[in-house]
């Protein structure tokens, strides 16, 4: 498929389980973008990466999150010891430039359910 | 404090009627505005947008307006269809490469 995958598309833990969501976005999309979106909010931004640079983690709510990329292509997200505050839709973006003003491709997301 | 707003949670609109979906922002330094939309279980999807040096963009049944004194932008949907029910987010950059998001309105196009 020619669009951004996110795997898997529903999960559900337990409280204090650690999660890994997967991302492959665009071939030849050099940015890729990890938000978080909480039932009834906006997008939440997590991670952003650009090539080959240092990622911006500014938006990483607590030390508990990490993401990794493996040079321009699948990128994962990864939450350990999982609180239910944590239950969200997960979404990956990848974008061609300029993600400012290039417009962001984004798969259908994974759902997190922290039971 | 959030620097993109959509106060309006939700919006219903006869089809074939105009829908206004309208954002607040209070960053003076945003100055490309972009409107997603979104279906149910799908990520969302590119509308349209607008750069802060024109007020208005047009495309197809679709424009969005930018008030830049007032720090406020719409997005006109003329005439409206059932396939535009869907969460509309509207989105700001200052040009740095993250976006600001508000929190989305539900349009309910009634037949």
């Amino acid at each position: 498929g020619a669009g951004v995958s996110q795997s898997p598309s529903n999960k559900v833990t337990e409280k204090g389980k650690d999660v890994e969501l997967r991302c492959d976005p665009i071939s030849g999309h050099t940015a890729l973008y990890w938000y978080r979106q909480r039932l009834g909010q906006g997008l939440e931004f997590l991670i952003y990466f650009q090539g080959n640079s240092a990622p911006d983690k500014s938006g990483l709510p607590s030390d508990r999150f990490s993401a990794e990329r493996t040079g321009e292509s699948v990128s994962t997200l990864t939450i350990q010891r999982t609180q239910q505050e944590d239950s969200a839709v997960y979404l990956c973006a990848s974008s061609t430039g300029q993600p400012g003003v290039e417009k962001l491709f984004f798969g259908s997301g994974t759902q997190l359910s922290v039971l | 404090d959030q620097q993109v707003k959509q106060n309006s949670p939700s919006l219903s609109v006869q089809e074939g009627r105009i829908s206004i979906l309208n954002c607040d922002y209070t960053n003076s330094m945003f100055d490309y505005f972009l409107w997603y939309k979104k279906y149910p279980a799908e990520g969302p999807t590119f509308l349209i947008s607008i750069s802060s040096i024109k007020d208005k963009n047009e495309d197809g049944r679709f424009t969005v307006f930018l008030n830049k004194s007032a720090k406020h932008l719409s997005l006109h949907i003329v005439p409206s269809q059932p396939g535009d029910s869907a969460v509309y987010f509207c989105a700001a950059s200052d040009s740095n490469y993250q976006l600001i998001w508000g929190a989305g309105t539900k349009l309910i196009i009634k037949p």
